[in-house]
């Protein structure tokens, strides 16, 4: 069984421009959480997307916006990138929209602002 | 605002050596506790708490749950230099509030010298 794929791996762009990042989560999970990490600030939830509508809602500017599609496939929207946004942007699938649920990362994209 | 700390921040023990990491929370409503360890980019799942299992072992690794305390602890005996990694503590807030987010510690970074 596949785990959680994220793509691109590596990306590096420059202040300013927009960036979208995809997620696919484990054959059968409806439920995909994405998730920015620095150094600074540790782990901190984006939001959360089930059934293709966002449930929850981090505490991260508009800038950041996110989708799900039908066969469950996650992208996130990051526009007019600050160099603070470079981070490691990681993305979780859950078998369902249910506090308590193991969650599964995938590898996560490192994303270089410059 | 829910909160995770996590000690200590850092800690450098001999292969053999046992380790206790902590773990404490403030988070309303608490349902469950996830501990992870992340030794490049994924955390991977190691362990989930809840009021109905508050003690969970696998091999080496076992973690307690004390809901008086409102904190958790993650043993490692018999240290192996495989086990140097950020282990990652995440706690779940009630489903009608928050789904499947999580909200984690800044993370124990686990060194395990030969």
């Amino acid at each position: 069984k596949a785990g959680v794929t994220q793509t691109p791996r590596y990306l590096i762009k420059t202040r300013g421009q927009q960036v979208t990042l995809s997620c696919s989560p484990i054959s059968g999970h409806r439920s995909v959480s994405w998730y920015q990490q620095t150094p600074g600030q540790g782990l901190q939830f984006l939001f959360e997307y089930f059934s293709e509508t966002q449930r929850n809602k981090g505490n991260f500017p508009g800038r950041f916006s996110g989708r799900q599609f039908s066969n469950s496939r996650s992208e996130m929207n990051v526009s007019t990138l600050e160099l603070g946004d470079s981070a490691l942007y990681l993305c979780a699938s859950s078998l369902l929209y249910r506090v308590g649920t193991e969650a599964f990362f995938g590898q996560g994209t490192r994303l270089t602002v410059v | 605002e829910d909160k995770v700390v996590q000690s200590p921040l850092s800690l450098v023990v001999h292969e053999g050596d046992t380790v206790t990491l902590n773990c404490s929370y403030e988070v309303t409503n608490f349902r469950s506790l996830l501990w992870y360890k992340q030794e490049k980019k994924a955390p991977t799942f190691l362990f989930m708490l809840t009021s109905s299992g508050i003690e969970k072992k696998s091999g080496r690794l076992s973690s307690i749950l004390d809901k008086k305390e409102l904190s958790s602890i993650l043993n490692i005996t018999a240290t192996q230099t495989g086990d140097s990694a950020i282990y990652l503590c995440a706690v779940a807030p009630p489903q009608e509030t928050s789904g499947s987010r999580l909200t984690f510690g800044e993370g124990t970074q686990l060194t395990v010298n030969p």
